[in-house]
């Protein structure tokens, strides 16, 4: 069955803190990935989305992800987090061939300590 | 332009009763998904409609629910005989086309049955 899974429920940082989120998808087939983010009170909204060329994807307010067939993930990195980056995050997938439904994970909660 | 937008943003319904709720996607978007976020579960698919196709309601929890998307832009999601495990939030979303492209949510409705 398809599904992406999301390990890391809660995590807390300190700023300046790195971050990386895990994500393990099970897909049949070729698969396009993303991360989504919601901020406190806001819609959510793309982060980033990998669907074909450079494993390595590079979004939005400088988050980054990778793609790595071998190991079915696709972490979301972060060098150095701020207060701002206190959000729930979620990766989804949907095929790259018929039907387009996405699975979402079950999302990450950050929360970034100034 | 105007972004996705959903009403009512809240509904409190008697177990039982049918509910109806509105999606207004992105004009020119052509793929609408339906979404129910209950908390600590992620977003769970319901179902995802692309032009003229036939929608993919591979994700609808039982036949209480049901949805249709008239002219290729509105979309009412309908429950019948709300029971009290149907309270979550209903979340919308449109995008160009069903695939890699960007997904774009709405505020979402807040349902509780009680």
């Amino acid at each position: 069955a398809q599904s992406v899974s999301q390990h890391n429920h809660h995590v807390i940082l300190s700023e300046a803190a790195s971050l990386e989120l895990g994500c393990n998808y099970s897909y049949g087939g070729t698969v396009n990935l993303f991360w989504y983010v919601q901020y406190p009170g806001q819609h959510l909204q793309l982060l980033l989305k990998y669907f074909s060329g450079d494993p390595l994807v590079k979004g939005i307010k400088g988050f980054e992800a990778e793609f790595i067939k071998s190991k079915f993930s696709f972490n979301l990195r972060k060098p150095s987090v701020q207060w701002s980056d206190t959000a729930e995050y979620f990766c989804a997938a949907n095929g790259a061939s018929g039907t387009y439904k996405y699975i979402f994970g079950t999302g990450t909660r950050l929360k970034v300590l100034a | 332009g105007a972004g996705v937008s959903q009403s009512p943003s809240n509904k409190v319904t008697e177990k039982g009763k049918d509910v109806e709720l509105r999606c207004d996607p992105i004009s020119g978007h052509t793929a609408l998904y339906w979404y129910r976020q209950s908390l600590g579960q992620g977003l769970e698919f319901l179902i995802y409609f692309q032009g003229n196709s036939a929608p993919d309601k591979s994700g609808l929890p039982s036949d209480r629910f049901s949805a249709e998307r008239t002219g290729g832009s509105v979309s009412t999601l309908t429950i019948q005989r709300t029971q009290q495990e149907d309270s979550a939030v209903y979340l919308c979303a449109s995008s160009r086309e069903a695939g890699t492209y960007e997904q774009y949510f709405g505020p979402g409705t807040r349902l509780t049955v009680t």
